[in-house]
């Protein structure tokens, strides 16, 4: 069983502070990994994907990845009210017909 | 450009009907992949189709069906509604050859009465 685990939240930052999103996977064979933002009755969109280890910076979003330790995490600079959301944590293999697995995602509330 | 669209929005059946969900994959994508999202939980994946073929399954019952036809849109089906198939539909399209990016579309919230 593939397994993608999160913590569940809530996590609540303060406006401008720094959000830590955190992200474990079961399947070493994993080679594609991404991050979704969910708000609340929509649909999950794209913010990061990264594909080897390290970081990987986009605007305010950093994304990184260790192989090794079967960890990713994504961290929010400068946090805005606008962030607040469900954070889904997806990984894929290319032996498993790059099907995403997903995990349940992390709540994050910005407090102005 | 087009992103994926999903029709319907919003669906409401009763116990044993059965339901179609379409799909149209964003513009350049030939890949379409269904998920079915639970309230409080990650998408799972149903299956996937190219090239009008499924690919790949998940765990899900032969209640699940789909198609994929000539232009790349799609089709879920789903026979015998049962309360516990109440859930948002998503389907996300990608590029077989690209770097596995997938982008969903809106979704279709279906509710088994």
């Amino acid at each position: 069983q593939k397994e993608v685990e999160q913590n569940s939240g809530p996590l609540s930052v303060p406006e401008g502070a720094i959000a830590s999103l955190n992200c474990t996977y079961s399947d070493r064979g994993s080679q594609s990994f991404f991050w979704y933002r969910q708000y609340s009755g929509k649909s999950p969109e794209l913010i990061m994907s990264i594909y080897s280890n390290g970081d990987k910076e986009d605007g305010r979003f950093t994304a990184q990845l260790n192989k090794a330790s079967q960890y990713v995490s994504l961290l929010i600079r400068d946090s805005q009210p606008s962030d607040s959301a469900t954070y889904l944590c997806a990984v894929s293999a290319q032996n498993t017909g790059n099907q995403f697995y997903f995990g349940t995602g992390t709540s994050l509330t910005v407090i102005p | 450009d087009a992103g994926v669209t999903q029709s319907p929005t919003h669906l409401i059946k009763t116990r044993g009907q059965q339901v179609t969900l379409r799909c149209s994959p964003k513009s350049g994508h030939d890949t379409v992949s269904w998920y079915q999202q639970a309230l409080g939980q990650g998408p799972q994946f149903i299956f996937q189709y190219y090239e009008e073929e499924e690919r790949q399954r998940g765990n899900f019952p032969d209640r699940f069906s789909g198609h994929q036809f000539p232009n790349y849109s799609s089709e879920l089906n789903v026979n015998a509604l049962l309360l516990g198939d109440s859930a948002l539909y998503l389907c996300a399209s990608s590029w077989i050859l690209g770097n596995t990016e997938a982008f969903f579309g809106q979704g279709t919230r279906l509710t088994v009465v």
